[in-house]
């Protein structure tokens, strides 16, 4: 099966830059995603990764550790609108965390 | 279609009623996905459709779940006796192409819908 583990929420302020780990068990993997929800929509595409290393994506990056079984999500010069919850998803089963609330304070 | 459509948006129900949710994907896209997703939690699997086929429906939570995709493009998913629990927001997602899971270049990416918010009373 798949265990997926993130933190519940993070409080940051505007500007500056919030780390969102994941932590995951998984009987096979093919990549792994990380996904934006507002509240109220749907989920939309972030990131994905399949190799060790870290992915960037303008004020976005997304690491992996194949061995460690983990990954987190950066998120620099935080603005108002990144208050959203982040879902970290495997690629296998298709299995997602119960996502982190960030809020995003002035 | 440009999105993901989903129909209705808001469903309200009485315990032991039957419905039946629908799902338009984008064009093209040949697999599609539902999912289950509650207050605070994140996106619940239930079940995944290769084509017409159900290539994974190992997660329908018991046999009042039943979803078919008869054309290989929209899929209706379809909840018998509805029971309280069954209240969540049912959200489907399509994505381009699916290679047994394999992921091939982000191919797995999801786009989802607005999903279906379903209460039952």
């Amino acid at each position: 099966g798949q265990n997926i583990d993130q933190p519940t929420e993070m409080t940051a302020t505007e500007g500056a830059i919030v780390q969102i780990n994941c932590t995951y068990q998984t009987s096979g993997f093919n990549g792994l995603f990380w996904y934006q929800q507002h509240a109220g929509e749907a989920p939309t595409f972030l990131s994905y990764n399949v190799l060790d290393g870290l992915e960037e994506k303008g004020r976005f990056s997304s690491f992996l550790s194949r061995s460690k079984g983990y990954s987190y999500l950066l998120l620099k010069e935080l603005q108002m609108k990144d208050s959203a919850s982040y879902l970290c998803a495997l690629d296998y089963k298709l299995s997602f965390g119960a996502g982190t609330t960030v809020t995003v304070r002035a | 279609g440009a999105g993901v459509s989903q129909t209705p948006s808001n469903k309200v129900t009485e315990k032991g009623k039957y419905v039946e949710l629908r799902c338009d994907p984008i064009s093209g896209h040949t697999a599609l996905y539902w999912y289950r997703q509650s207050l605070g939690q994140g996106p619940e699997f239930l079940i995944y459709f290769q084509g017409t086929g159900a290539a994974d429906d190992s997660g329908l939570p018991n046999d009042r779940f039943f979803a078919v995709r008869p054309e290989g493009s929209v899929s209706t998913l379809k909840i018998q006796r509805t029971e309280r629990g069954d209240s969540a927001v049912y959200l489907c997602a399509s994505s381009l192409i699916d290679l047994a899971g394999q992921g091939l270049s982000g191919a797995n990416v999801l786009t989802f819908g607005a999903g279906s918010r379903l209460t039952v009373l």
